[in-house]
């Protein structure tokens, strides 16, 4: 199946900066990739979809300045977390749509310690 | 609006043994229903959907799922378990009329022993 692959895959920093994770799909192009985030014992939630070449939709509750999401190219989205607190620390997960629909394919997620 | 409950966070069992990892779904609205699975240091992969006929729906690997209205529930099952079945399990929901959206929920750790 297709491959969706983020970097980094763990990452750790210090609070007030600000941290970029990369999503990338490697063998196909996607013109709709999500970010979700997932607290420990809690479920997977969307924070924002991602439409090559406009600005990402936010789910309610999700502060856009915050979570900064840029979708440039067909292959790539990145979600930059800025001034990043300790509450931000969690499990960031990407998926990718294939162009035109259909499955959704995952990365395997990038872990972020907020210290 | 949806909501999933997978009520046991973890489940283990011994090879070869039955499993069922519990789901229940609510949605105002008709839903299609996914089960995710996810092994050390990989992504989610689909491993079976319920989107319309048959309510009894299967994957390649012996696992099915079959999606019960009356009691909003979409369990999955395996009659004989491998060692290479442990992983996390996630049970998700989307609304029909916006399959971007998907409503996870909290996952079941599988743990397989010898």
């Amino acid at each position: 199946g297709a491959v969706v692959s983020q970097h980094p895959s763990w990452v750790i920093c210090k609070s007030g900066t600000s941290v970029k994770i990369e999503c990338r799909s490697l063998d196909f192009q996607a013109t709709t990739m999500f970010w979700y985030r997932q607290f420990p014992k809690q479920s997977l939630m969307l924070m924002a979809t991602s439409n090559e070449g406009s600005k990402a939709t936010y789910e309610q509750g999700v502060e856009k300045d915050k979570f900064l999401i840029n979708h440039a190219s067909l292959t790539l989205s990145t979600l930059t977390v800025t001034s990043a607190h300790p509450e931000d620390s969690s499990f960031y997960i990407c998926s990718a749509r294939l162009a035109g629909g259909g499955e959704l394919f995952f990365g395997e997620g990038s872990r972020l310690t907020v210290l | 609006a949806q909501s999933v409950t997978q009520l046991d966070s973890q489940v283990p069992v011994f090879e070869e043994a039955p499993v069922e990892l519990r789901c229940n779904y609510s949605s105002s609205v008709s839903v299609y229903l996914f089960w995710y699975v996810q092994y050390p240091n990989q992504g989610l992969q689909l491993l079976l959907k319920y989107l319309s006929g048959s309510t009894l729906v299967e994957s390649i690997n012996g696992f099915e799922a079959e999606f019960n209205k009356s009691q909003t529930s979409f369990h999955l099952r395996k009659p004989s378990v491998h060692i290479s079945d442990t992983a996390e399990y996630f049970c998700a929901v989307s609304d029909r009329r916006n399959t971007d959206k998907l409503i996870f929920g909290t996952g079941t750790r599988l743990q397989v022993f010898p």
